[in-house]
């Protein structure tokens, strides 16, 4: 496997349900992140880890938890979400510019999330 | 606060024809700018990048962008159209924070081609 890999493709959980997202990346980066892509809107970021370390939450609801087991995994555990919670999240890494800014972050396919 | 700004929702352009998607940016540093396109039920790959230097970049699949820092731009350009470009191109600029690296993503522009 190359880049960045996300399962499942596509989740539909009912709002009781808890279910996780993972994500990997095969490309040796420090930092990863979860995004949040809905219809009609800028990609919202949530959470950024960076050498396994949340470094970012960006006033992310409790519902939604992540975590980083190391530098090449991600998680986000999903738990009584809403259904305004549907949409596509995407996973991104990068190796981060010592002293400046990121190098580009590599995307995976994305989670397509459907709440009922 | 830094924001992107992608003024064309939906272009539709006929085959073979040149193309430019607009994008302006807030930012009160040097600006780190990126173009990502998105196709269909995929993740966003990488077109093209400025950091510094030439203000005219090259990207893949014969795109390219030129950063304007009086006008505060930073558009994508393509001589000559193909069905394949038909997707959805996101304008992106890095705000790093200390160890961290954002970025700040436009709304997007849908890319329509008509043969």
């Amino acid at each position: 496997e190359t880049g960045v890999t996300q399962t499942p493709r596509h989740l539909v959980m009912g709002m009781t349900n808890k279910k996780s997202l993972k994500c990997e990346q095969h490309l040796g980066h420090n930092a990863m992140y979860w995004y949040k892509q809905s219809a009609k809107k800028p990609l919202e970021l949530m959470f950024v880890y960076n050498f396994k370390e949340q470094t970012e939450n960006n006033s992310v609801p409790s519902r939604f938890s992540p975590e980083c087991p190391n530098s090449s995994h991600l998680f986000l555990h999903l738990h009584t979400l809403q259904p305004e919670d549907s949409a596509l999240y995407l996973c991104a890494s990068s190796h981060p510019l010592a002293g400046g800014p990121g190098g580009e972050q590599f995307f995976g396919p994305g989670t397509r999330l459907t709440v009922l | 606060a830094q924001s992107v700004t992608q003024p064309d929702i939906h272009i539709t352009v006929s085959e073979g024809a040149s193309l430019e998607l607009r994008c302006n940016y807030s930012y009160g540093a040097t600006p780190y700018l990126f173009w990502y396109v998105q196709s269909p039920g995929q993740g966003l790959q990488l077109l093209l990048k400025y950091f510094s230097g030439d203000t005219l970049v090259q990207g893949i699949k014969g795109f390219e962008a030129e950063f304007k820092r009086s006008q505060s731009s930073f558009n994508l350009r393509k001589p000559s159209v193909h069905w394949s470009d038909a997707a959805e191109y996101f304008c992106a600029v890095g705000a790093p924070t200390g160890n961290t690296d954002k970025l700040i993503f436009g709304t997007g522009t849908r890319l329509q081609v008509f043969p």
